[in-house]
């Protein structure tokens, strides 16, 4: 049964910073990983689908990797702004037809 | 491209009614799936409905239902609401479905039971 963590629960920092939100999973035998934003009381944006076989994705100052062997993901974001700030979730496939989440990082970016 | 849509965005409903959400996938999308978002349990898998077709059902008891028609729209109901049905439903389609296929997610309807 796949199940997914990421820590930290909550990130505050300064504006300009690069920083990195961490993904596990424990069932490994996935070929791919989606990060996704979500803003409070909104949907889910797709922001990167890591592929099992690319290791690494990038779209604009995210960055995301995945290594399947140690059942980990990143996602970098560099400069950050107060813009980014969000809620980040990963997700893995938990078997046919769906996804499972983890609880989020919600991000806070200061001025 | 339209992305995803659902109506109502928000629902106020009385325990013990029943309650329709409905969700328009992507133009050319034929799987639709579902799921409920609560502070406490985070994002859990409801359906997933391919072609008019569940394919795939997360641990829900049997109150919670839905259906997707020919032209792959998808409607979830629920019967005998209960407080705890309070959440953000949120529905995602994708061309061809599975776990690992690129998912858009619409808005979604929260849904609050009194």
């Amino acid at each position: 049964k796949q199940e997914v963590t990421q820590i930290p629960a909550a990130l505050s920092v300064p504006e300009g910073e690069n920083l990195v939100l961490n993904c596990s999973f424990t069932d490994s035998a996935i070929y791919n990983l989606q990060w996704f934003r979500q803003d409070p009381g909104k949907g889910l944006t797709s922001l990167l689908l890591i592929q099992s076989s690319q290791r690494e994705q990038t779209s604009g100052r995210l960055n995301a990797s995945l290594d399947k062997s140690s059942g980990r993901s990143t996602l970098y974001i560099a400069a950050s702004q107060p813009g980014d700030s969000a809620t980040y979730l990963c997700a893995a496939p938990g078997g046919a037809q769906k996804l499972v989440f983890g609880q989020g990082t919600r991000l806070t970016i200061n001025p | 491209k339209a992305g995803v849509t659902q109506t109502p965005r928000y629902l106020i409903k009385t325990r013990g009614q029943q309650v329709t959400l409905s969700c328009s996938p992507i133009s050319g999308h034929r799987s639709v799936s579902w799921y409920q978002q609560t502070p406490g349990q985070g994002l859990q898998f409801l359906f997933e409905y391919f072609s008019e077709t569940q394919r795939n059902k997360g641990n829900f008891p049997g109150r919670f239902s839905g259906r997707q028609f020919s032209n792959s729209r998808s409607e979830m109901n629920v019967s005998t609401l209960e407080l705890g049905d309070s959440a953000l439903y949120l529905c995602a389609s994708s061309l061809e479905g599975g776990g690992g296929a690129q998912q858009y997610f619409g808005p979604g309807t929260r849904l609050t039971v009194t």
